[in-house]
């Protein structure tokens, strides 16, 4: 599996936002860049998903690097409920279905 | 829609005993996933099921760990003769045939004393 490399903790301000990097060098053409967030004591929580352009949903924004090397998650306004761990995984389009879960980056929000 | 079930949320088993986690996906969903997270580190996938066949069991100690999905009902992991390192919070997910997203539930912590 191509690997991801995180940042182990971050802190941002309340209603700024927040931009969590992830480094994956050995990334394939036909790897998907997936991120999940576990809050305190729950399970993971589907954040985001892309292949090569950058991607917005209700949650947040993923900006993929054009060689695909690298991508950030972007929490536009972070409030309390955006601290958690966040997890960058490389998801590979077919066959492997599982996803490999690295240590993470904790965020965590100051008010 | 209701969101991915597990139970029993906490399971506490003496040493020796057997634990039985079940998990219902959500509606639809035909693939489950069984994840485990030992204290203090990252969730660690053990196994990969569809409707009565497993697809992936990499993840699975070879002995004394077991999963299935029957044709009805919940997917069950069954731990046979839980040992102290067994503790740990065990995670299901769940996602349709199509589609990337792995629904996760809110896991199962088995504590063996």
């Amino acid at each position: 599996d191509a690997k991801t490399t995180q940042p182990n903790s971050m802190e941002s301000n309340e209603e700024e936002p927040v931009h969590l990097p992830c480094n994956h060098s050995t990334i394939s053409g036909t790897d998907y860049i997936h991120w999940y967030r576990q809050l305190p004591s729950q399970g993971p929580e589907y954040v985001i998903h892309g292949l090569t352009s950058n991607v917005n949903n209700r949650m947040a924004s993923l900006a993929i690097a054009e060689d695909r090397k690298s991508s950030t998650l972007i929490l536009h306004r972070a409030t309390l409920r955006d601290a958690a761990v966040y997890y960058c995984i490389l998801r590979q389009s077919f066959g492997n279905e599982k996803l490999t879960f690295g240590t993470g980056t904790r965020l965590t929000i100051i008010p | 829609n209701a969101g991915v079930m597990q139970n029993p949320r906490h399971l506490v088993r003496r040493r020796g005993q057997e634990a039985r986690l079940r998990c219902s996906p959500m509606k639809g969903h035909s693939h489950v996933y069984w994840y485990r997270q030992l204290p203090e580190e990252g969730l660690k996938f053990m196994v990969y099921l569809q409707k009565e066949n497993i697809i992936d069991e990499s993840g699975m100690p070879k002995e004394r760990f077991s999963a299935e999905f029957p044709k009805e009902g919940p997917s069950i992991l069954r731990i046979q003769q839980v040992v102290r390192g067994d503790s740990a919070a065990y995670f299901c997910a769940s996602r349709p045939g199509t589609g990337y997203e792995q629904y996760f539930g809110p896991g199962t912590r088995l504590t063996v004393t």
